[in-house]
């Protein structure tokens, strides 16, 4: 399976954008790149996910690099709340018969820390 | 505002005994997950089904652990006998697998397991 790599952890101020970027150089042509969150005692929270295209929803935007080797999430204002740990995913196409889609292999991710 | 539902949150349990945690996914929805983590191993995949039958529990082990669907309302995980080692937050993770795209996980809040 591609791996992800992403920083351990990172320091953001209120109200600022927060940028968390994911190294993916392994990545295959039919790999899907999906973000979750994991606020403290909470399960994980689906972020957005996007294959070639930057993508945006009401949470975040994820902006992909040309050649997908890389991806950085963008949280546009960063509140308080979005203090968590956030994961950088892989996750292959669904095949055409409808099965085979496994499940989410969450690495480490990024511990982010929002300082008012 | 539909949402994963688990049961127990908190179970304490001695070593030895019978431990069954209880998932109810999302109405509608067709796949469901069960994750474990540690402050050691992180997120791991368990086991999943997908309209209730099992598609892979290479996660599990299998001595102990068993995982299945009565109906599409719940789904279960059994641990028998319990280990000190399974002390764990074990998430349920529902999705609607649809042919060709890609499916977004909601997990619940969490079964906190201490074996003692």
């Amino acid at each position: 399976d591609a791996k992800t790599t992403q920083p351990n952890s990172m320091e953001s101020n209120e109200e600022e954008p927060v940028h968390l970027p994911c190294n993916h150089s392994t990545i295959s042509g039919t790999d899907y790149i999906h973000w979750y969150r994991q606020l403290p005692s909470q399960g994980p929270e689906y972020v957005i996910h996007g294959l070639t295209s930057n993508v945006n929803n009401r949470m975040a935007s994820l902006a992909i690099a040309e050649d997908r080797k890389s991806s950085t999430l963008i949280l546009h204002r960063a509140t308080l709340r979005d203090a968590a740990v956030y994961y950088c995913i892989l996750k292959p196409q669904e095949y055409p018969s409808g099965g085979g889609a496994d499940g989410l292999t969450f690495g480490k991710g990024t511990h982010l820390i929002i300082q008012p | 505002d539909a949402r994963v539902t688990q049961t127990p949150r908190h179970k304490v349990t001695e070593m030895g005994q019978e431990v069954t945690m209880r998932c109810q996914p999302i109405l509608g929805h067709n796949t469901v997950f069960w994750y474990r983590q540690t402050m050691m191993q992180g997120l791991e995949l368990l086991a999943y089904f997908r309209n209730r039958a099992p598609l892979d529990d290479s996660g599990m082990p299998k001595d102990r652990f068993s995982a299945e669907m009565p109906d599409a309302t719940l789904a279960t995980l059994k641990i028998q006998p319990s280990e000190p080692r399974d002390s764990a937050v074990y998430f349920c993770a529902s999705g609607s697998a649809r042919a060709r795209t890609q499916e977004t996980q909601y997990f619940g809040p969490g079964t906190r397991l201490l074996v003692l």
